[in-house]
């Protein structure tokens, strides 16, 4: 069974510039979260989707972040315009309904210069 | 509220040693605990999770962790290190509300001497 898929893996990309981020979840699984990652540091939850919904987004930046998930499956996230402070792993993860095991992808890892 | 703090930032052992990683968590609740491991460039793998069952869980590649609620603490072990071992470990809560929202320590990272 294939896991979480991330794309692209690395991104480089000139401060103000927009950024995306896509992640496919594993089959079935209709909860999909996405994570900032500071180097040196754990992951920390920006948003949570119960299927299309968003359902805890208090900690993404609304003011440059924006993330979908139209159909209830694959997700993107998008920051526009980026900051030199944006460069971190961004990691998707999904899981099934409230079962708490999450699975994480290899993570995109973003360079803002 | 969660939170989980990893006493040590990098632990260094000798193949063949056994492995301590520290934890200690906050939890107004009784809480979930897991271990997750994150090898260079590759996603997170679960390691071990705590539910409230047995203490001791035991988990993937020979590692296991106690939950010791006296002390407030999920210490990761393994009897022996090998070299695939070298990575970096985060210990987690999880807030088992609904939103099963998932609280990281700042992680350990182990090297293995040969």
């Amino acid at each position: 069974e294939a896991g979480v898929v991330q794309s692209p893996r690395y991104k480089i990309i000139e401060k103000k510039q927009p950024v995306a981020f896509w992640c496919n979840p594993i089959s079935g699984h209709n909860t999909l979260y996405w994570y900032l990652q500071n180097l040196g540091q754990g992951p920390e939850l920006l948003i949570r989707y119960e299927n299309e919904e968003a359902v805890d987004d208090s900690q993404l930046p609304k003011d440059r972040f924006s993330a979908e998930r139209l159909k209830g499956v694959d997700s993107t996230l998008k920051i526009q315009p980026a900051e030199l402070g944006d460069s971190a792993v961004y990691l998707c993860a999904s899981s099934f309904g409230n079962r708490e095991t999450q699975y994480f992808g290899p993570g995109t890892r973003l360079l803002v210069l | 509220a969660q939170s989980v703090t990893q006493l040590d930032s990098h632990v260094s052992v000798s193949e063949g040693t056994p492995v301590l990683l520290r934890c200690n968590y906050s939890s107004s609740y009784s809480p979930s605990l897991f271990w997750y491991v994150q090898h260079p460039n590759k996603g997170l793998q679960l390691l071990l999770k705590y539910t409230s069952a047995a203490t001791l869980v035991k988990g993937i590649n020979g590692f296991e962790a106690e939950f010791k609620k006296s002390e407030t603490s999920f210490h990761l072990t393994k009897p022996s290190a090998h070299m695939s071992d070298a990575a970096e470990y985060f210990c987690v809560v999880s807030d088992r509300t609904g939103a099963n929202n998932l609280f990281f320590g700042t992680g350990t990272r182990l090297t293995v001497i040969p």
